[in-house]
């Protein structure tokens, strides 16, 4: 197990408000991934990072930022919530021998 | 850009069958294909990583193939069960930075 945990597992916000969601992982992965799972477009990748302060877009990046002070933790951040950003959000690492390992994931849901 | 296929989009088979899950993917220079699987409302459970060096893996009751020449991996499930009942989805890297595209997946039910 690549023990990564995603936080909060479950949150509901309203519509303009700044959310920040954490992915944690304890093995010291150097790249780390936020994607997006929605009905009809599968997953889709928003940012992901290659190392410490090291991030870069997805194909679905706008509304999003994200920051990487520390190898372990990738913070998502929702810096005005709207409803097209309901969604269950998945973080994962990647192992090169091993390749990907997701988070349970969190659901988002802007009201 | 990389593109990935599955098909079909669903299947519903008796209990004890065979079946092979399709996955095409668009730009052959991959290093590496993964198959995952997704139980409804839970999180994505790695399956299989094939490395572009081999053309299987096996792990239990499922077989995956890569052929990269021909843009094509599948799953073989052999002797299906109900608790094989999920989604199925196959991913293939995109560009730099090791990112995957995914496919949007094959619903799988095995029936009693």
């Amino acid at each position: 197990d690549a023990g990564i945990t995603q936080s909060p597992r479950h949150k509901v916000t309203e519509t303009g408000t700044p959310v920040t969601l954490r992915c944690h992982q304890t093995e010291n992965h150097r790249y780390m991934y936020w994607y997006r799972q929605d009905p009809g477009h599968g997953l889709r990748l928003i940012h992901y990072s290659y190392g410490v302060k090291d991030t870069d877009k997805g194909e679905v990046s706008d509304g999003y930022s994200v920051s990487r002070s520390k190898t372990e933790d990738f913070l998502l951040t929702l810096e005005s919530a709207t409803s097209s950003q309901t969604s269950v959000y998945f973080c994962a690492i990647f192992d090169r021998d091993y390749g990907y390992t997701f988070g349970s994931g969190t659901r988002l849901t802007v009201v | 850009k990389q593109e990935v296929t599955q098909i079909p989009a669903a299947l519903s088979v008796p209990e004890g069958e065979n079946l092979v899950l399709n996955c095409s993917f668009t730009d052959s220079a991959i290093y590496n294909l993964q198959w995952f699987r997704q139980d409804p409302g839970k999180g994505l459970t790695s399956l299989l990583l094939i490395q572009s060096s081999q053309r299987e893996q096996t792990s239990g009751r499922l077989n995956a193939s890569l052929d990269k020449s021909s843009g094509r991996s599948t799953l073989y499930i052999a002797a299906s069960q109900p608790g094989d009942s999920a989604t199925y989805l196959c991913a293939a890297p995109t560009g730099g930075g090791n990112k995957l595209t995914f496919g949007t997946g094959t619903q799988l039910k095995v029936e009693l």
